[in-house]
């Protein structure tokens, strides 16, 4: 069974740009989920899909977006990329979402701004 | 709001010693506790889980046991590999009625194990 896919990999954009992630979860699994890592916060929670709908937002600006498509697969949008917004971004999945399944994440996607 | 506080690290044991990585938690309810593990360059795996009190998870000879008395969710193992070194994470998820999938982290303890 396939695990949960970010692309790209690596990004390098410009401060003021903006950048698109893509989050493809397993099979079968209909909420989608998206953290920040960095080493100086930690793990945040950005928010939550479910059945295309954003169920859940953590506390981030309004300049980070995402959406969910009918196939369950989703996106993120960081716009007027500032320099810290360097992070690690991963998606995470469940069947559900409920607070008792387990989430798998993919490998995530390392953004860096010059 | 909720929180986990996890011990300072890093961490550095020679092979076969015991590891114990201590995790507190402060949350309404009941919420499900985990420890994912994180290997360099790679995104966070589900180490093991516990949805409500007094449950043990287990996995890969490491055990957890959810302490409700004492909130916390501390995570063992007997011996300890090389490769066992990574990052440790201890996470919740709040009990709320329906769907909530959001995840509160630790800050994450490095542990180095020597062959």
């Amino acid at each position: 069974k396939a695990g949960v896919t970010q692309t790209p990999r690596y990004l390098i954009k410009t401060r003021g740009q903006q950048v698109t992630l893509s989050c493809s979860p397993i099979s079968g699994h209909r909420s989608v989920s998206w953290y920040q890592q960095t080493p100086g916060q930690g793990l945040q929670f950005l928010f939550e899909y479910f059945s295309e709908t954003q169920r859940n937002k953590g506390n981030f600006p309004g300049r980070f977006s995402g959406r969910q498509f009918s196939n369950s697969r989703s996106e993120m949008n960081v716009s007027t990329l500032e320099l810290g917004d360097s992070a690690l971004y991963l998606c995470a999945s469940s069947l559900t979402g409920h607070s008792n399944q387990p989430q798998h994440f993919g490998d995530g996607t390392r953004l860096s701004i010059l | 709001g909720d929180s986990v506080t996890q011990m300072e690290g890093p961490v550095t044991l020679s092979e076969e010693a015991f590891l114990t990585i201590n995790c507190t938690y402060t949350a309404t309810g009941y919420p499900s506790l985990f420890w994912y593990v994180q290997y360099p360059g790679e995104g966070l795996q589900l180490l093991l889980k516990a949805t409500k009190a007094d449950d043990k998870g287990s996995n890969k000879g490491f055990e957890a046991t959810y302490r409700k008395e004492t909130t916390s969710f501390h995570l063992e193992k007997g011996s300890v590999q090389v490769s066992d070194s990574a990052v440790y994470f201890c996470a919740l998820s709040p009990y709320l009625t329906g769907a909530n999938s959001k995840l509160t982290f630790g800050k994450g303890i490095t542990l180095s194990v020597r062959p």
